[in-house]
């Protein structure tokens, strides 16, 4: 069974950082592409970013809203995903969802973690 | 930058009648090379991450009921509910994938 458990979220002052996680299990994580999603309280859902699998480039993509700021990495020996969010915005408060892709669909997802960044 | 817009924001559908929500990308996403659209559907329920239903505009996810349905091409698309359900009321996204990916508005459906 896929399971996407990421943690890591919590109250941040604006201009701070913040580390996400997502634990993978249940599939071959090195071989997959993995996204973040986030969804502002009461809003739409946002593509965050993108990683490759190190077999396709490992190349990375950013929505424009946090290209520069926020870094996506993975570790295949843990089988994890992470999301660096650095000079963090009021805007940038959501729950933030990894998920694996299947030829650029979302086929699983995470319960997501919630960032809330306030002073 | 693709973007996607979907008609209508919210709708409220009798149980048992058809429940369409349109799609519109600002470009063709269409790849030439397989001759797929880019194109899938999620459904969302409060409180919960959002599910797949339809990739490659037109493909089911495995277990997904047969009264959802895609359709369109190029830049124009519909997600088809043919007989609405209560476990249906739900917020539906379409989502590209031709050019990175991105998401449109969200179109929440009711019962009547």
């Amino acid at each position: 069974e896929v399971q996407l458990v990421e943690s890591g979220g919590g109250l941040v002052k604006p201009g701070g950082s913040l580390r996400l996680s997502c634990a993978a299990s249940g599939f071959t994580f090195s071989a997959a592409w993995m996204s973040w999603v986030r969804q502002a309280p009461g809003t739409g859902l946002e593509w965050v970013a993108r990683i490759k699998s190190k077999t396709d480039g490992g190349t990375t993509d950013y929505a424009a809203p946090v290209k520069g700021r926020f870094t996506i990495s993975r570790d295949d020996s843990k089988t994890t995903l992470y999301l660096q969010m650095n000079s963090l915005k009021t805007e940038d408060t959501a729950v933030y969802y990894c998920a694996t892709e299947f030829h650029g669909s979302l086929n699983y997802w995470g319960q997501g973690a919630l960032v809330t960044v306030s002073s | 930058d693709i973007v996607m817009t979907q008609s209508p924001d919210s709708l409220a559908v009798s149980l048992g009648e058809r429940a369409t929500i349109n799609c519109r990308s600002s470009q063709s996403v269409l790849y030439s090379s397989n001759n797929k659209n880019s194109l899938a559907w999620y459904q969302q329920k409060p409180g919960q991450p959002p599910k797949l239903l339809i990739y490659w505009a037109s493909t089911r996810e495995s277990g997904v009921p047969d009264r959802f349905s895609g359709s369109g091409s190029g830049t124009d698309f519909t997600l088809t509910i043919s007989s609405l359900q209560a476990e249906d009321v739900a917020v539906y996204y379409c989502q590209q994938y031709y050019s990175a990916l991105s998401f449109g508005q969200g179109t929440k459906v009711e019962i009547k």
